[in-house]
């Protein structure tokens, strides 16, 4: 069974904090990539990454940055938590091709909270 | 920007009515078209993908897509209450170093009883 494994379903930090959000794949994907979704405003990309050590900017990428250090693990980080990144975050993977792209696979999402 | 464009909903239809949901996108070089299904508090599934013009069918599932006018539609037949959940349309975008996805916002669809 294929797998995007988030490191935490619910997390609560506080503001200003420095925060980890961690994701692995077991699908040998190329792509992987970071959103976050809040009511109404739909899946926003955060980054995104098509191989090791390649990061590219999504829509929001503004407060966060992202570590792809291997194939499988793809890092989001926030440098200093505020109380308007509370968000349901979701990290997603892919194969990198025409047909393929787009056939994401995601992970159980991770419900932040910073207050 | 490339834009998937999703009507916002609810879109409310009778348990064993045909649902049908819309999709319009902006980058007439798209090839590829997804359409995913999300239940309250859950991740994204897959459920449906196409690339050619016409219908794909699947279970109670079509997938519609016509590329001259850039549409893509599901049709959902004898429409369950468990069918209720927000169905996102996706096109696979060139971004310069890798094709994906982009996202409508998504139709919540509302099956009642």
């Amino acid at each position: 069974d294929v797998k995007v494994t988030q490191s935490s379903r619910y997390l609560v930090k506080r503001t200003g904090e420095k925060v980890f959000l961690e994701c692995v794949q077991d699908m040998d994907h190329e792509n992987m990539f970071w959103y976050r979704q809040d009511p109404g405003l739909g899946l926003r990309l955060i980054y995104f990454s098509y191989d090791v050590k390649m990061k590219e900017k999504g829509d929001i990428p503004e407060g966060y940055s992202v570590s792809r250090e291997k194939k499988e693990r793809f890092s989001l980080i926030l440098e200093s938590a505020s109380t308007n990144q509370t968000s349901m975050y979701l990290c997603a993977s892919s194969l990198p091709g025409e047909l393929t792209g787009g056939l994401a696979f995601f992970g159980q999402g991770t419900r932040l909270t910073v207050v | 920007q490339k834009e998937v464009e999703q009507n916002s909903g609810p879109l409310s239809v009778p348990e064993g009515a045909i649902a049908s949901l819309n999709c319009t996108y902006s980058d007439r070089g798209s090839q590829s078209f997804f359409w995913y299904r999300q239940y309250s508090g859950k991740s994204p599934e897959l459920i449906m993908s196409i690339y050619s013009n016409g219908d794909k069918e699947d279970g109670r599932f079509t997938a519609q897509l016509n590329k001259a006018s850039q549409y893509v539609s599901l049709l959902i037949r004898d429409s369950q209450p468990s069918d209720s959940a927000t169905y996102l349309c996706a096109v696979n975008i060139w971004t310069g170093g890798s094709y994906i996805p982009t996202f409508g916002r998504g139709t919540s669809l509302i099956v009642h009883p």
